[in-house]
């Protein structure tokens, strides 16, 4: 169980164009939903908090305005990442914690979505 | 605020060698500390948790003891198998349910 999935697992596009990343609770329903960026062999960098029906809070320095974040339900939320450049470029991981919140909820991470921006 | 500090890697280690990753950490309160391992190209897997001082997580042979007194949560692991070749995170999640990471710590085991 809590399993969280990821589309698309890979993606290249041309510079200016947007991307949407999916991230969907499989078998529970999550409360919040969290999306981070990875450099390569960095840590992981939060970006934003979603929760389910309201705007998602954004970590200092991540434009709102570049990274768009829905969280429609309980089980889904995307990452629109507008007119994409090449420093855009990085694995976007999302995860999902279990309805209830508080911080002994664990969560569960996605497989990732590498976006590459040519 | 709340940090994770790691060694940094990489940790190079012969199949069968013991493994100790170091993990400190600093927050206010009482934290859960975790482990997580990531394998190439893929997210993040959970391999142990500890939710109060003194519990010891275990999982696939890893176990990690919740240390107050020193802040640690070190990793360690009796006997490595190639399969273990990983980046493992340290992270802790205080007051809500946001985790702050350590800096992760490449494993290389060789044959």
């Amino acid at each position: 169980g809590a399993v969280v999935s990821q589309h698309p697992s890979w993606v290249i596009c041309k510079s200016g164009t947007s991307v949407k990343i999916e991230c969907r609770s499989l078998d529970f329903q999550a409360t919040t939903m969290f999306w981070y960026r990875q450099f390569p062999k960095q840590s992981l960098m939060l970006m934003a908090t979603s929760n389910e029906g309201s705007k998602a809070t954004y970590e200092q320095g991540v434009e709102k305005d570049k990274f768009l974040i829905n969280h429609a339900s309980l089980t889904l939320s995307t990452l629109t990442v507008t007119s994409a450049h090449p420093e855009d470029s990085s694995f976007y991981i999302c995860s999902a914690s279990l309805r209830g919140g508080g911080r002994l909820d664990e969560q569960f991470f996605g497989p990732g979505t590498r976006l590459t921006v040519l | 605020g709340n940090s994770v500090t790691q060694m940094e890697g990489p940790v190079t280690l012969s199949e069968e060698a013991f493994l100790t990753i170091n993990c400190t950490y600093t927050a206010t309160g009482y934290p859960s500390l975790f482990w997580y391992v990531q394998y190439p190209g893929e997210g993040l897997q959970l391999l142990l948790k500890a939710t109060k001082a003194d519990d010891k997580g275990s999982n696939k042979g890893f176990e990690a003891t919740y240390r107050k007194e020193t802040t640690s949560f070190h990793l360690e692991k009796g006997s490595v198998q190639v399969s273990d070749s990983a980046v493992y995170f340290c992270a802790l999640n205080n007051a809500g349910n946001m985790l702050t990471f350590g800096g992760g710590t490449r494993l290389m085991v060789k044959p």
